[in-house]
């Protein structure tokens, strides 16, 4: 069974800083992963797709890589700004096409 | 719009009632799947629907969960004997196709509350 794990759980920085999120996966055998952003209340919005063929994609100033032989997925934000403060969450995507996501990221930042 | 709807957008009940919850996927979109989030957790797979069949219920918890999609468009998430643990945010996402690049896209979701 699939286990995603997001670290840190939670962080607090101030504007201008570049970040990186973690997402750990158990099972490399996936077709995609995606990260989303999820802000109080509300669904979820994607914000990049990479296919399992796929190293990295790029969207602004969000950047996502892939590495499925270690089961690992970064998110960088650069030059963060308080608009970003929300909870990031990862998906991965096995052959069974059922996302299994992970508990997500809380972030703020601070002005 | 263009994007996934869901309503209501707060459902209020009382246990042991049956209450239904509505997804409009965007059009086109074969693939429709729901998610129960709790607070603090992400999103957990309950359901998919691969135009008008469920491809994969085996994330429902139980049989007073059920799920119908008749015309490959909208769906409707049906809970009988509502429990107080059954409290959560339903969310629906739709795709392309379930397999291949499957970008989901996720309506704002339903918040349920069984009193």
């Amino acid at each position: 069974k699939q286990e995603v794990t997001q670290i840190p759980a939670a962080l607090s920085v101030p504007e201008g800083e570049n970040l990186v999120l973690n997402c750990s996966f158990t099972d490399s055998a996936i077709y995609n992963l995606q990260w989303f952003r999820q802000d109080p209340g509300k669904g979820l919005t994607s914000l990049l797709l990479i296919q399992s063929s796929q190293r990295e994609q790029t969207s602004g100033r969000l950047n996502a890589s892939l590495d499925k032989s270690s089961g690992r997925s970064t998110l960088y934000i650069a030059a963060s700004q308080p608009g970003d403060s929300a909870t990031y969450l990862c998906a991965v995507k096995g052959g069974s096409y059922i996302p299994t996501f992970g508990r997500g990221t809380s972030l703020i930042v601070h002005p | 719009g263009a994007g996934v709807s869901q309503t209501p957008s707060n459902k209020v009940t009382e246990k042991g009632k049956y209450v239904e919850l509505r997804c409009d996927p965007i059009s086109g979109h074969t693939a429709l799947y729901w998610y129960r989030q709790s607070l603090g957790q992400g999103p957990e797979f309950l359901i998919y629907f691969q135009g008008t069949g469920a491809a994969d219920d085996s994330g429902l918890p139980n049989d007073r969960f059920f799920a119908v999609r008749p015309e490959g468009s909208v769906s409707t998430l049906k809970i009988q004997r509502t429990e107080r643990g059954d409290s959560a945010v339903y969310l629906c996402a739709s795709s392309l196709d379930a397999g291949g690049p499957g970008e989901q896209f996720f309506g704002p979701g339903t918040r349920l509350t069984v009193l």
